[in-house]
């Protein structure tokens, strides 16, 4: 069945650096991959609906400028936390969904990112 | 504007017994999609259900099934014999396309003990 891979599970930096997130589809290609961040003990929330070959959408709150998502291809999206800092310590997990068909959301692991 | 609530925020119960977790949502579309999503400690969602505007039947999935009432605007889910394999958060969603931007519920925090 469709998977979605997300690396790293973990990471942990220290603040002022910058943190890549990889968002990957296994067997099948998504136009369309969405970032979630997820605080502590509370829901998850959208950030930003990334679109291949073209700018993301982010929601509103979401600074655009600290997570850059870029989607080069069909099957990768990458959303860069730059200049990190203790309140971006959360858990971001991405999403894909095969096109065209009346398929689940798969959602990747999750990376859960700590700044030191 | 769309959202979802959860109202129970931890539900805990003992091996064998039933627990249903409730789903209230809003939204002014007439085409829209729910689901729920189980994250275990680990973190990861794993997917359970979805279900179209359009399908008020209720489904069983072994010991899992949903009651989708349009009349209310619920979407209730109910495990049956719970396990201690069970305890996890659950979530409740909401989309008014398929493709994936969800809405979710605050959540609901499971914690089935032997």
């Amino acid at each position: 069945g469709a998977v979605v891979s997300q690396h790293p599970s973990w990471v942990i930096c220290k603040s002022g650096t910058s943190v890549k997130i990889e968002c990957r589809s296994l067997d099948f290609q998504a136009t369309t991959m969405f970032w979630y961040r997820q605080f502590p003990k509370q829901s998850l929330m959208l950030m930003a609906t990334s679109n291949e070959g073209s700018k993301a959408t982010y929601e509103q709150g979401v600074e655009k400028d600290k997570f850059l998502i870029n989607h080069a291809s069909l099957t990768l999206s990458t959303l860069t936390v730059t200049s990190a800092h203790p309140e971006d310590s959360s858990f971001y997990i991405c999403s894909a969904h095969v096109q065209g068909r009346n398929s689940p959301l798969h959602f990747g692991n999750g990376t859960r990112l700590t700044v030191t | 504007a769309q959202k979802v609530t959860q109202a129970q925020t931890e539900i805990s119960v003992v091996e064998k017994e039933d627990v249903t977790l409730d789903c209230v949502y809003e939204t002014r579309d007439t085409t829209y999609y729910l689901f729920w999503y189980k994250q275990p400690p680990s973190g990861e969602l794993v997917f359970l259900i979805r279900r179209n505007s359009f399908d008020e039947q209720n489904e069983i999935s072994g010991r899992y099934s949903w009651n989708f009432q349009k009349s209310t605007s619920s979407f209730n889910f109910t495990i049956t014999a719970s396990q201690v394999v069970d305890s996890a958060v659950y979530f409740c969603a909401l989309s008014d396309d398929s493709w994936g931007k969800l809405q979710f519920g605050a959540g609901t925090q499971v914690v089935v003990t032997p």
